[in-house]
């Protein structure tokens, strides 16, 4: 147990419609990072966020958003959804939010499909 | 841009066997470099890091890495696999300034065989 949380654990739900993933850091960790990983792009990143204010972004869709609140749970919006948005999301954490030697600690991750 | 490769989809050895997977990256300056594993239904589970200094790093589960530059390669290593060693393995890129996210490679799924 990694000491990540997410929910919901899976999530079915049709096109064009939008839901909300929320992730849970770890204690003490001030960094969240969210990742799509699905069969044909592989795991990307999409976006991080560092005690509240976004920090890095990846390749995330317009359509996707995300935030951090004050607690430093974190929820990712995903919103028009196409077919081709059914991935395996991850969240992950760390304790700094740069510099490349903070370890992420990757939670379990929800998976969405989109009929 | 960075970019990781991990040229083997799929690798097939017996328990006891010997076990190599490879890793390539393609980065500015000397990269952070990880290598995770995922098991069925789990998240991603950190199996070691380089930084810097000592080129062979040791990792959990008896996982090993070497880190040869003029290779641009990152090859995890085992002497000798367990049945529960059967997951996917994912080498990573982190760069050493600026933001903390990572670049993986697209995973090389592991089968043991008894």
């Amino acid at each position: 147990d990694s000491g990540v949380t997410q929910t919901p654990k899976h999530l079915i739900t049709a096109t064009g419609q939008r839901v909300t993933l929320r992730c849970s850091p770890r204690s003490g960790d001030l960094s969240v990072y969210w990742y799509q990983q699905s069969l044909d792009q592989g795991l990307q990143f999409l976006i991080q966020y560092y005690n509240g204010e976004e920090r890095a972004k990846g390749n995330i869709l317009e359509r996707f958003s995300a935030q951090q609140f004050p607690d430093l749970h974190s929820e990712l919006n995903l919103s028009s959804l196409e077919l081709g948005d059914s991935a395996l999301y991850f969240c992950a954490s760390s304790v700094g939010g740069s510099g490349g030697r903070n370890e992420q600690f990757f939670g379990p991750g929800t998976r969405l499909t989109v009929l | 841009a960075q970019s990781v490769t991990q040229p083997d989809i799929h690798i097939t050895v017996s328990e006891g066997a010997s076990l190599e997977l490879r890793c390539n990256y393609s980065y500015g300056a000397t990269p952070y470099l990880f290598w995770y594993v995922q098991s069925p239904g789990q998240g991603l589970q950190l199996l070691l890091k380089y930084f810097s200094g000592d080129t062979l790093v040791q990792g959990i589960k008896g996982f090993e890495a070497e880190f040869k530059r003029s290779q641009s390669s990152f090859n995890l290593r085992k002497p000798s696999v367990h049945w529960s060693d059967a997951a996917e393995y994912f080498c990573a890129v982190g760069e050493q300034t600026g933001a903390n996210n990572l670049f993986f490679g697209t995973g090389t799924r592991l089968t043991v065989i008894p």
